[in-house]
């Protein structure tokens, strides 16, 4: 079964770079979610976006934004890099449908950003 | 921050025995999932138990949701080294909308 795919797998950034993280979620599901884990720490939620609409916020910088293209596939944009962002971010997929919640989220592997 | 607190914090057991990792969270939840993690690698679904049910069962797993406690607990039966890995639950509905609050997480470390 296809899963939730993202790219690139790992990323080297000095500070104040840019970086652009993606992720393709499970074909069919409406919903994107993007966490991330910083290390030793649980993953916390950024952002997710329902039928390409941005549907819930979290503790996301504003030096980070995202979006949900026509095709569903989401990007991270994240500008001014600073050593704190170094961690593991993941992108997960869910059907949401017009019912809303009580479904799994499925995370794909997760992109390391490594800030020098 | 954090929704839930998980206990214990790591956890080593010999394979073949039973791991129970417990779960507690503060505020209303629509369900509860627990998750997977193998080090540095993405969260692997496991079971997702809503908020008006009591006990599940998935092959070795079962787990339990007390509301009225606020807490949940995740029983893995004659245990493997495979299942060697960091185990989260999470918790979405309520205030938190569609969002996953995680816990802090469980290490669990099967000596073969």
């Amino acid at each position: 079964a296809a899963g939730v795919i993202q790219s690139p797998r790992h990323l080297i950034k000095e500070k104040r770079e840019t970086a652009t993280l993606k992720c393709y979620p499970i074909p069919r599901h409406d919903t994107v979610y993007w966490y991330q884990q910083g290390p030793g720490q649980d993953p916390q939620f950024l952002i997710s976006f329902y039928e390409k609409m941005q549907s819930d916020k979290g503790s996301i910088p504003d030096r980070f934004s995202a979006q949900q293209f026509s095709d569903y596939h989401s990007e991270l944009n994240m500008s001014s890099l600073e050593l704190g962002d170094s961690a593991l971010y993941f992108c997960a997929s869910s059907l949401r449908g017009a019912g809303g919640s009580n479904q799994p989220q499925h995370f794909g592997d997760g992109t390391r950003l490594s800030i020098l | 921050s954090q929704q839930g607190e998980e206990d214990p914090q790591a956890l080593s057991i010999q394979e073949g025995e039973n791991a129970t990792m417990n779960c507690s969270y503060k505020t209303s939840i629509n369900n509860l999932q627990w998750y997977r993690q193998n080090s540095g690698r993405g969260l692997v679904h496991l079971i997702l138990i809503r908020s008006n049910e009591r006990e599940k069962h998935s092959g070795r797993l079962r787990v339990t949701l007390d509301t009225s406690k606020k807490s949940s607990s995740l029983l893995i039966t004659a245990s493997r080294a495979a299942d060697t890995a960091s185990y989260f639950c999470a918790t979405e509905g309520g205030s938190s909308g569609d969002k996953l609050t995680f816990g802090t997480g469980t290490r669990l470390a099967v000596r073969p």
